[in-house]
């Protein structure tokens, strides 16, 4: 149990469908991550929020939409996905931006069909 | 271009055997983080090192963290099955951003 957690754990979704990712963390960090784990690379930041405000988006494609209603909460929508998006999604979060470490859900598995 | 590179990529020896796997870089780092990840799961923090020349004790895992904070080492004495896994370094730079490495594949046969 780290304190982050991520639902679903498992998700299958068609390319013509939409649906979200949510993440929730109970260690009242101000700072949440989206990364992206594929086979063979390593992990990709795709989104940073800082009390609830965008701070980084590393040029990922607008099908991935992310939203941060509180410091609590992170969601990362989805629509209209490829197959190459299949991958482990893992949220994270920090005490604060430039916190010396960050903790991670245990990932929600995504397969694009 | 990797900011972080881990060696070697995979490891495969046999219950009790000792190991070391390496996390370099260029970059200073403020901190350094190892983490540990099993098969469809988050990466599990093992331990966050700070200052230069550090070193961590956590049971048989031994971390270094070196002189000028650009690399690191994890030791594992008497290597168990259960520390099969994927090990990954990230390091602190640039205030909001965590580098990490693209991991250590280490299975421990019985």
């Amino acid at each position: 149990e780290t304190g982050v957690t991520q639902t679903p754990r498992h998700l299958v979704m068609g390319m013509t469908n939409k649906k979200s990712l949510k993440c929730e963390q109970h260690l009242g960090h101000n700072a949440m991550y989206w990364y992206k784990q594929s086979a063979k690379k390593p992990l990709e930041l795709m989104f940073v929020y800082s009390l609830e405000e965008r701070v980084e988006n590393n040029s990922v494609p607008s099908r991935f939409s992310p939203e941060c209603p509180n410091s609590s909460h992170l969601f990362l929508h989805l629509h209209t996905l490829q197959p190459e998006d299949s991958a482990l999604y893992l949220c994270a979060s920090s005490q604060a931006l430039g916190g010396n470490t960050i903790y991670f859900g245990e990932g929600s598995w995504l397969t694009v069909v | 271009t990797q900011l972080l590179e881990q060696s070697p990529q995979f490891l495969s020896i046999q219950e009790g055997e000792n190991l070391t796997v390496y996390c370099n870089s260029s970059s200073v780092f403020s901190s350094l983080q190892w983490y540990r990840q099993e098969p469809g799961e988050g990466p599990v923090l093992l331990v966050t090192v700070v200052t230069g020349g550090e070193v961590k004790k956590l049971k048989r895992l031994t971390f270094q963290f070196g002189d000028a904070r650009k690399d690191s080492s994890l030791h594992i004495t008497a290597a168990q099955t259960g520390d099969t896994g994927l090990y990954l370094c990230a390091g602190a730079h640039n205030f909001n951003k965590f580098y990490f490495g693209s991991g250590t594949k280490l299975n421990v046969k019985p």
